[in-house]
């Protein structure tokens, strides 16, 4: 399997554009996770799905942030209008289930840095 | 309001010596804890986990032990080499919860 597949790697773009992070979570997983890494907070849950269904966004810090899973194996979070504050590398991670045993699979992060 | 805390964030060690890691969490409910590892530019990646109704859990050169009174976890590496230098995430969830984070420690193994 190859993995949760994020993308891109990294995106510079300037304050006030959009962004739009993507992710391609594991065949077969029900879950789809997107964290935020940040020094201070450290890996920070934005959002997450079961079976392509939002279940807790409180972790989305404002309005300017949104996340939609339109089927099981792709997933989007869009920062509209980017800050400079937003600057962090975004995790996206995808389990079996939501039962609390389950382990994440992380994908490899897009770093996003907003000028 | 972090649930989890880590709260060194690195830590140096000599190559063949021990490393322990520790990890504080406030939630009583949580019955699930993890350890993830984190190279530069990789995601973090599963490394060691334990149940609430243990207090140890070993696998080769890791071991978890957990401390439910206390409330603390701590990852012991022994003996640390020079390739295990990466952050370490602890993480905690509770049933049907999704898994809260620290901010995880920085370890350097040195040769």
């Amino acid at each position: 399997d190859a993995g949760v597949i994020q993308s891109p790697r990294h995106e510079v773009t300037e304050m006030g554009q959009e962004v739009t992070l993507r992710c391609k979570p594991i065949s077969g997983h029900n879950s789809l996770f997107w964290y935020r890494q940040t020094m201070m907070r450290g890996l920070e849950l934005l959002i997450y799905f079961n079976n392509n269904v939002p279940i807790d966004d409180s972790g989305m810090p404002e309005d300017r942030f949104s996340a939609k899973m339109p089927n099981a194996s792709f997933s989007t979070l869009k920062i509209q209008p980017s800050e400079p504050r937003d600057s962090a590398v975004y995790f996206c991670a995808s389990s079996f289930s939501l039962r609390s045993n389950e382990k994440l699979f992380f994908g490899s992060g897009t770093q996003l840095s907003v000028l | 309001d972090q649930q989890v805390k880590q709260n060194s964030p690195s830590l140096s060690v000599q190559e063949g010596r021990i490393s322990i890691l520790n990890c504080d969490y406030t939630n009583s409910m949580f019955d699930y804890f993890l350890w993830y590892k984190k190279y530069p530019a990789e995601g973090p990646t599963f490394l060691i986990s334990i149940s609430s109704i243990k207090d140890k859990n070993e696998d080769g050169r890791f071991t978890v032990f957990l401390n439910k009174s206390a409330k603390h976890l701590s990852l012991h590496i022994v003996p640390s080499q020079p390739g295990d230098s990466a952050v370490y995430f602890c993480a905690a969830s509770a049933p049907g919860n999704q898994f809260y984070f620290g901010t995880g420690t920085s370890l350097t193994v040195i040769p």
